[in-house]
């Protein structure tokens, strides 16, 4: 079965520094990976995603991932992170073929210092 | 731009009180799901719907049912309300029926749903 695991619950960077979140997963062959963004009061929105080919996905708001297929990882980028960065980031994965159900992970929460 | 719009950001209910959550979505999507998203248990499908009056169980269908007589429009029914159903209900929707095509899910931006 397919398992989705964000092993930070909360993550505080400085406003200016780099980010990485972890996002590890648990599929038979390649999945689709996603990573969404949920804003304080807001629904989820898409970051980006990987479906296939170049395994270093550009994103929206300057973020990026790689996907590594040897780790079962999907980890999140950004090389300089802003005040209006702080929400709770998903990761997500979902089957190749008929499937278009997503497993979440748990979510981990970024806080940004001033 | 997909819009996927939720009646209410806010309800609160008494046990035992029948519940609807309702969903719109405005670009005739044929798939529309309900979640429900708990803190440090991520997002759980409680029931996803392909077309017009079909529906199947999600992860957690069990206390929940669901209506879809619209193409546009996704209810999700709490029969009678418990306190541990008290959560947040994300609604989306998605337009083919594979994730092959490339297409991603929209969320609407949920509602707080407090039992008492």
């Amino acid at each position: 079965a397919q398992s989705v695991t964000q092993p930070d619950i909360h993550i505080t960077v400085s406003e200016g520094a780099s980010l990485e979140l972890r996002c590890n997963y648990s599929y038979g062959a390649t999945p689709y990976l996603f990573w969404y963004v949920q804003s304080p009061g807001q629904g989820l929105q898409l970051l980006l995603k990987y479906f296939s080919g170049d395994t270093l996905v550009q994103g929206i708001k300057g973020f990026e991932a790689e996907f590594k297929r040897s780790q079962s990882s999907f980890n999140l980028r950004k090389p300089s992170v802003h005040w209006s960065d702080a929400a709770e980031y998903f990761c997500a994965v979902g089957a190749r073929g008929s499937s278009y159900k997503l497993i979440f992970g748990s979510g981990t929460r970024l806080l940004v210092r001033p | 731009d997909v819009k996927v719009t939720q009646s209410s950001r806010y309800l609160v209910k008494r046990t035992g009180e029948k519940v609807f959550l309702e969903c719109v979505q405005d670009m005739d999507h044929e798939n529309m799901f309900w979640y429900r998203q708990d803190p440090g248990l991520g997002l759980r499908l409680i029931y996803f719907s392909y077309d017009v009056k079909m529906k199947e169980k999600g992860d957690i269908p069990e206390g929940y049912s669901v209506s879809r007589e619209k193409k546009e429009r996704f209810s999700l029914i709490l029969e009678s309300a418990s306190t541990n159903q008290t959560s947040m209900y994300l609604c989306a929707s998605f337009r083919d029926r594979a994730l092959d095509l490339g297409n991603e899910q929209f969320f609407g931006p949920g509602t707080r749903l407090t039992v008492l």
